[in-house]
């Protein structure tokens, strides 16, 4: 069976540090990958997916970026945090044109 | 740009109450539709996914139906209980964003003893 991991669970970052966050898949081979981000009082909104190694797509302007230098692992990842990074990060994998699963998530706090 | 709206809110029951959560969206051309659970802190459970072409999906005490043409999704909880108390998010795929989904803000459910 499939399983997907994150961590760690939860990060307390001041501002203007840098960010590391994983994602890895189990039981599956050449997923389609996602980053989601729940702040407080919002919807889930989509951050970056990637539809194979190397390929990394993003959907928000932000200063957080993605890397897949694994099939199936996928990073999340900031140079220097804002205030408005805080939030619970979620990680999903998806077989090709189908179901989407989500990991246990990742909460961010940012001081 | 789909947007996807969830009414209610949020919303609370007594035990053994059915119930239906509704979700609309604005762009038809989606490629499938998933609703999930999520407990407070916690990752996404999925509860049922419609394909397009499908209509509804029932797993156990829940049934979700699709009317692709007027951009609405229900999904049915019958006999509800206590531990059926989480968000219940709705969100479609669409094919421009490698079937990447978007998300309701999702209703707030809590059924009381």
């Amino acid at each position: 069976s499939q399983t997907i991991h994150q961590w760690p669970a939860t990060l307390v970052q001041p501002v203007g540090s840098p960010l590391s966050l994983e994602c890895t898949v189990e039981g599956t081979s050449n997923p389609n990958l996602y980053w989601y981000r729940q702040a407080a009082g919002r919807g889930l909104q989509l951050l970056f997916y990637s539809v194979g190694i190397g390929q990394i797509s993003s959907e928000v302007p932000q200063n957080l970026s993605a890397s897949r230098p694994q099939d199936r692992q996928f990073i999340l990842s900031s140079k220097k945090l804002l205030l408005s990074d805080s939030g619970f990060y979620l990680c999903a994998w998806e077989r090709k044109e189908n179901e989407q699963f989500f990991g246990p998530g990742t909460r961010l706090t940012v001081l | 740009k789909q947007e996807v709206t969830q009414i209610p809110a949020a919303l609370s029951v007594p035990e053994g109450e059915n119930l239906v959560l509704n979700c609309s969206f604005t762009d038809s051309a989606i490629y499938n539709l998933q609703w999930f659970r999520q407990d407070p802190g916690k990752g996404l459970t999925s509860l049922l996914l419609i394909q397009s072409s499908q209509r509804e999906q029932t797993s156990g005490r829940l049934n979700a139906s699709l009317d692709k043409s007027s951009g609405r999704s229900t999904l049915y909880i019958a006999a509800s209980q206590p531990g059926d108390s989480a968000t219940y998010l709705c969100a479609v795929a669409n094919s421009n964003s490698g079937y990447a989904l978007n998300f309701g803000k999702g209703t707030s459910l809590l059924v009381t003893p």
